[in-house]
Parts: C-alpha cells; sequence; structure tokens
C-alpha cells in the first residue's frame, strides 16, 4: 500500500496561498490523491482527489507531479478558518497519516 | 454534496455495557464504509472497511468481536463496542464511498464523529 509523508506544521499569514505538500512516492498508477482536513473535534471534510491531472475546484488547487510522486495542495486565499490537520491520502490505502497542522495566522 | 450522518454524536457509559454507533449515508447509496478511531492528538486510525452485504475487512490488531460491523443495506452501516471498557473510549469516526461512476473515482465521506466515554 502506498504510503504518504507530509510535513508535521506550517504557517500561512491570512490572505496569502498556503502550499501543502505531501509525498507518495510508491503510488500506483491506480491510485488516487485524496485531501481531506479535519478541524478540531469534528469528522474529516473532503477536499478534493486527483489521478494525474491538476484539479481545481471551489475550496483548492491539487497538482501533481509529472511522476506523481508527490504533490500540493493549494488554498489561494487562506482565512483563518482554515486553520486544522490537512490529510493527504492514497486509495484505496483510506489510511491517514499524521497530517500537517496548518495555521493561518491574521 | 454527500452527506454522511452519525448518531448519537456522544454517549457516556457504564463499564461492561454494549454501545450502537450508526452510520447513515443520506444522498447517496455507500457500497463501501469505513469505520476509524481517534485518540486525542493523534490521526485517524482505520478499523476496518465493509462493503454492503458482505463482511468486515478488520485491520490488524483490531478485535472483530469487540467490534461488531453491520453493514447490511446501501445507505446504514452500525458499529456495535461490546462490553465496553474505559481503554475502549475514544471518538469513533465513520465514512461512507459511493458507487464508482464516470472515469472519475468516488471520495469517501466522513460523518461528523461520536465520542464515546466509558465509566
Amino acid at each position: 500500500d502506498a504510503k504518504t509523508t507530509q510535513p508535521t506544521s506550517m504557517d500561512c499569514a491570512e490572505g496569502r496561498a498556503a502550499n501543502l505538500p505531501c509525498n507518495h512516492s510508491t503510488i500506483s498508477g491506480n491510485e488516487y490523491v485524496y485531501w481531506y482536513r479535519q478541524i478540531h473535534s469534528q469528522g474529516p471534510q473532503y477536499i478534493i482527489h486527483g489521478l494525474k491531472n491538476n484539479e481545481t475546484n471551489e475550496m483548492a488547487s491539487l497538482i501533481i507531479t509529472e511522476d506523481r510522486k508527490s504533490s500540493t495542495l493549494i488554498l489561494p486565499h487562506a482565512t483563518l478558518r482554515d486553520t486544522a490537520v490537512y490529510y493527504c491520502i492514497v486509495r484505496p490505502n483510506m489510511r491517514f497519516g499524521a497530517g500537517t497542522r496548518l495555521t493561518v495566522k491574521p | 454534496g454527500a452527506v454522511v450522518s452519525q448518531h448519537p454524536s456522544r454517549v457516556i457509559c457504564k463499564s461492561g455495557t454494549s454501545v450502537k454507533i450508526e452510520c447513515r449515508s443520506l444522498d447517496f447509496q455507500a457500497t463501501t464504509m469505513f469505520w476509524y478511531r481517534q485518540f486525542p492528538k493523534q490521526s485517524l486510525m482505520l478499523m476496518a472497511t465493509s462493503n454492503e452485504g458482505s463482511k468486515a475487512t478488520y485491520e490488524q490488531g483490531v478485535e472483530k468481536d469487540k467490534f461488531l460491523i453491520n453493514h447490511a443495506s446501501l445507505t446504514l452501516s452500525t458499529l456495535t463496542v461490546t462490553s465496553a471498557h474505559p481503554e475502549d473510549s475514544s471518538f469513533y469516526i465513520c465514512s461512507a464511498r459511493g458507487r464508482a461512476g464516470g472515469a472519475k473515482a468516488q471520495p469517501q465521506h466522513f460523518g461528523d464523529g461520536t465520542r464515546l466515554s466509558i465509566l
């Protein structure tokens, strides 16, 4: 099963773009990359997912490298409410790593 | 968007009792459901994966006789913690994934979790 590695924590200034990296160097050709976030004491919230093409939705953008060994989640204009733990996981594993604790500061 | 409802949100009970947690997909058919457990300041730990109409697949180290999972319909899965003890106190979270449609895989959607406290 493919595993992911993410930085433990990151800070971002309010209004700036937050770029959260994820390494998934053992990903298989048919495995998607999923991003979720968890705000304290709530269930994880789905953000975005992709296979090999870059993806964008109303919440974020997902940039996947050509070799698919890493990806970056981009929150274009971070707000204080984006402070959360962000998880990058690979299907069909669906196991969560430690994630990245993003703190958006005023 | 897809909604997953989990009930109850919080339960406190005495040691030795059994507790049932329900997970429902409200606006889609969930062919696969997942159950996770999360201890304070830790990540989610996958406990089991269940497909509708078949037995759940448990992760290594998770006792299937302790944590009974039933996924009898495409919209409902239940987790029963049998003979619960204080060490079973945790945050239990379910998620559901719909049938694959089109070219893109379906994401899983999570409930809001159940905080279980065993006295």
